[in-house]
């Protein structure tokens, strides 16, 4: 079975400033997909960004990028020039490529709660 | 825009008392999804269900059914609700095939 950890429960940045949020995962598989889900309080969960496994380069949305190094299992997201819109909870989420009904199946790291500091 | 709703934001209810969670969805996905979102834990994947009648358990089903009678409408159920099944519950949505979910606000359900 996959698992993926995210290890800061917490972080906090400056307004304008940039952030990495880590998430590392664990599977035997060599295609799957990678995610980060934003949960604002208001609780609505959103996708943020994803990447593929087959692909080398790093998935890129605006403010958004990830760093993904498959052979070490790491998937961190960077924020740049954060803003107060930023701070929520940030879930890593990892889904295998299999087209079947198992290959829906999402899992959750145990997310990340971003402060930013105006 | 997507839209996926849940019944309530916010439900106590008493244990052993029967819990219906209910999710509609207006997109026409063949695909919706049960989570519990806990502390520390993320979330958790309770049922999923790929079509009408159709259901899949996912990695925490013990102590909870679900049903799926209409494509838009997805409902959990705790048959004997139990102060352990105290949490957040989002409902998710998506096309077959497709890899983005799409999630509802969440029920906090508090059982006392």
């Amino acid at each position: 079975a996959q698992t993926v950890t995210q290890s800061q429960p917490e972080m906090s940045v400056q307004e304008a400033e940039t952030v990495t949020l880590s998430c590392t995962y664990d599977t035997s598989e060599s295609d799957y997909y990678l995610f980060w889900y934003k949960q604002p309080p208001s609780r609505q969960m959103i996708l943020v960004i994803r990447q593929e496994a087959y692909k080398q380069q790093n998935a890129t949305e605006n403010r958004f990028s990830v760093n993904f190094q498959k052979a070490a299992k790491s998937f961190s997201l960077k924020i740049s020039d954060s803003q107060l819109g930023d701070a929520a909870m940030y879930f890593c989420a990892y889904r295998s490529s299999w087209m079947n009904n198992a290959g829906n199946m999402l899992t959750f790291g145990g997310g990340t709660r971003l402060m930013v500091k105006p | 825009d997507v839209k996926v709703t849940q019944s309530s934001r916010y439900l106590v209810k008493r244990t052993g008392e029967k819990v219906f969670l209910e999710c509609v969805q207006d997109m026409d996905h063949e695909n919706m999804f049960w989570y519990r979102q806990d502390p520390g834990l993320g979330l958790r994947l309770i049922y999923f269900s790929y079509d009408v009648k159709m259901k899949e358990k996912g990695d925490i089903p013990e102590g909870y059914s679900v049903s799926r009678e209409k494509k838009e409408r997805f409902s959990l159920i705790l048959e004997s609700a139990s102060t352990n099944q105290t949490s957040m519950y989002l409902c998710a949505s998506s096309f077959l095939g497709i890899l983005e979910q799409y999630f509802g606000p969440g029920t906090r359900l508090t059982v006392t």
